[in-house]
């Protein structure tokens, strides 16, 4: 079946690194892209979101990344901070007129 | 802007009995979702709705679940009987405008069934 998955399951980086996680989608009908970041106990919150008609899209400290070509999606955090630890969320809209799908998560460990 | 807000944040409840989980989404938003997360499974989504109606109960897991949105401050997630493979944090959503739109997660509720 068609579905969102995270090529890692965890990345541990240094604080003041860069930090890159990717996902991989497999529905080239997919419009809509997200990434939320779930800290412990808490829900999931949005960080940026991109469209299938952009490539790149910029936030602060974060960029996100789509391919279309190969169908994969990724999240830069510049000068990653241990308040970057967290679980990150790819999430697509397959069609126009359904919800978000998530993938499975990928835990950012952050160390000072 | 008070967020979406659930509850309980916590229950523990014996196997066979109902459990009834309470949303209430950010005030002007016509779509309401309800997710599953799980270890294992990640967020499922469960149902959504839009304008108060069922749009995809497709996620629901079966009969036992049930969820209704009798206004647009207000919906309900009710498992009966709740069984031990219901643990799980249930979280609650909601957006503006057509799915795919940013989706506004609550602070879960978090279900312990023994």
């Amino acid at each position: 079946g068609e579905s969102v998955g995270l090529h890692l399951p965890t990345l541990s980086v240094q604080e003041g690194d860069n930090s890159i996680i990717n996902c991989a989608y497999s529905n080239s009908a997919s419009d809509y892209f997200i990434w939320y970041k779930q800290e412990s106990g808490k829900g999931p919150q949005f960080i940026i979101d991109i469209r299938s008609n952009m490539d790149k899209r910029q936030g602060q400290r974060v960029t996100v990344l789509l391919n279309k070509t190969v169908k994969h999606l990724s999240l830069q955090i510049a000068a990653t901070q241990p308040g970057d630890s967290a679980v990150y969320f790819c999430a697509e809209s397959i069609q126009a007129g359904t919800a978000l799908i998530f993938g499975k998560g990928t835990t950012l460990s952050v160390s000072s | 802007d008070a967020g979406v807000i659930q509850s309980p944040r916590h229950e523990v409840t014996e196997m066979g009995q109902e459990v009834t989980l309470r949303c209430k989404p950010i005030s002007g938003h016509d779509y309401l979702f309800w997710y599953r997360q799980t270890m294992m499974r990640g967020l499922e989504l469960l149902i959504y709705f839009n304008n108060n109606v069922p749009i995809d109960d497709s996620g629901m897991p079966e009969d036992r679940f049930s969820a209704k949105m009798p206004n647009a401050s207000f919906s309900t997630l009710k498992i009966q009987p709740s069984e031990p493979r219901d643990s799980a944090v249930y979280f609650c959503a909601s957006s503006l405008g057509v799915p795919g739109n940013t989706i506004y997660f609550g602070e879960g509720s978090w279900l312990t069934v023994v």
